[in-house]
């Protein structure tokens, strides 16, 4: 069964110095990875995601991800983070070799939060 | 083009009492999808739909629980004899097949069982 992991509850970082958030996957095939958004009592908002190609993937608000799968990762990353970036963070994969239904796997959620 | 529509947002119920909530999602998404998500952890996957059939139910989905969506379109989600367990936020979600498998969710319902 596929399972993420994000190791860190919460990553502090200054404004305007880059960040990442940490996510590692275990599924029996080639992952689909996705990073959710969610902002105080609001849903998910889709931020990006990793299909094929590139390992590299730029999405939403300036975030992009990157995808390593010796390392079995697939990292948010920002190059200069914003006070308003501050939010709940999820990553969540999918394993395609589980062709009949697209059930999303979550991991627990990094929280970030810029300080001014 | 509108996104993923729940109602209501928030709801405040006795325990034992019946609460159902309503998902309207993206127009022409085929695959609907309901989540629950507690204080502290990521979502957990409930049901799938895809048109008006439900493909999938997780064992968190217990007997009490149950999900519809009659004509593909819209969908609801009931829970009998509620408890203070099912107090979580209840996320909708859809997709559209070849959409490069991405997911959109709504805004959640807030559920609160007192």
């Amino acid at each position: 069964a596929q399972s993420v992991a994000q190791p860190e509850d919460q990553v502090n970082v200054a404004e305007g110095n880059p960040l990442t958030v940490k996510c590692t996957y275990s599924v029996s095939g080639n992952p689909y990875l996705f990073w959710y958004v969610q902002y105080p009592n609001r849903g998910l908002q889709f931020l990006l995601k990793y299909i094929t190609g590139d390992n590299l993937v730029k999405g939403s608000y300036g975030f992009e991800a990157e995808f390593n799968k010796s390392q079995t990762s697939f990292h948010l990353k920002k190059p200069s983070a914003l006070v308003s970036d501050s939010a709940l963070y999820f990553c969540a994969v999918r394993d395609p070799m589980n062709t009949g239904f697209q059930k999303l796997v979550f991991g627990t959620g990094t929280r970030l939060l810029v300080s001014p | 083009d509108t996104g993923v529509s729940q109602d209501p947002r928030h709801k405040i119920t006795k325990r034992g009492q019946n609460v159902t909530f309503r998902c309207d999602p993206i127009s022409e998404h085929n695959r609907l999808y309901w989540y629950r998500q507690t204080l502290g952890q990521g979502p957990e996957f409930l049901t799938y739909f895809q048109n008006e059939a439900q493909l999938e139910k997780s064992r968190l989905l217990s007997d009490r629980f149950s999900a519809e969506r009659p004509k593909g379109s819209f969908s609801t989600l009931e829970i009998q004899r509620t408890e203070q367990g099912d107090s979580a936020m209840y996320l909708c979600a859809s997709s559209l097949t070849g959409d490069g498998n991405t997911i959109y969710f709504g805004e959640g319902s807030w559920l609160t069982v007192v």
